[in-house]
């Protein structure tokens, strides 16, 4: 069964900071893995995917991943915080050529402060 | 286009009685995926339905139960509502059955069982 782990349950960074949310996935092979963004009230928002090739993902708002087979993470990195990246964050994790069901985290609250 | 939209967006019940959401996929996607995200979790996979037949079923009792429309529009039924079902409960939208792609998320139902 697949799992995912974001042991990260409330992150707190200075706007300008750079930021890493940490995703540790459990699954037998090559997964497909995601970010997720949900902003209060709101649904969620891809911010990247992972299927295979390059193992540094680029996303939306300035978001990137890598992919790391021996570590089994996904580790979600953006350089700059902007005060607007505040919400919660989610990792989840796919089986290849399967029906849609996607495994989330149990997600990690971000703060940003001025 | 329209995002995803679902129907009705807060609702509150009494336990033991029945609910019914609803969800309206983005024009054009066929396949209608229902989670349930309990406050503090990530969403927790419940049901796929592609071309109006169920793909998958997450580990839920038979109390809830999904239909899909020929317009791919989607319902999810809950009967003999418990406390434990108080959730925000997502719809996501996908052009194929596969997962092989992008996850388009309504806002949500959040339901209340009091």
């Amino acid at each position: 069964a697949q799992s995912v782990t974001q042991p990260d349950i409330h992150i707190t960074v200075s706007e300008g900071a750079s930021l890493e949310l940490r995703c540790n996935y459990s699954y037998g092979a090559t997964p497909y893995l995601f970010w997720y963004v949900q902003s209060p009230g709101q649904g969620l928002q891809l911010l990247l995917k992972y299927f295979s090739g390059d193992t540094l993902v680029q996303g939306i708002k300035g978001f990137e991943a890598e992919f790391k087979r021996s570590q089994s993470s996904f580790n979600l990195r953006k350089p700059s915080v902007h005060w607007s990246d505040a919400a919660e964050y989610f990792c989840a994790v796919g089986a290849p050529g399967g029906y849609q069901k996607v495994t989330f985290g149990t997600g990690t609250k971000l703060q940003v402060i001025p | 286009d329209a995002g995803v939209t679902q129907s009705p967006t807060h609702l509150i019940k009494t336990r033991g009685q029945h609910v019914t959401l609803r969800c309206s996929p983005i024009s054009g996607h066929k396949s209608v995926s229902w989670y349930q995200q309990v406050l503090g979790q990530g969403p927790q996979f419940i049901f796929q339905y592609y071309e109006k037949e169920e793909r998958g079923r997450g580990n839920f009792p038979d109390r809830f139960s999904a239909r899909q429309f020929p317009n791919y529009s989607s319902e999810l039924n809950v009967n003999a509502l418990l406390l434990g079902d108080s959730a925000l409960y997502l719809c996501a939208s996908h052009r194929g059955g596969g997962n092989t792609g992008e996850l388009f998320f309504g806002e949500g139902s959040r339901l209340t069982v009091l």
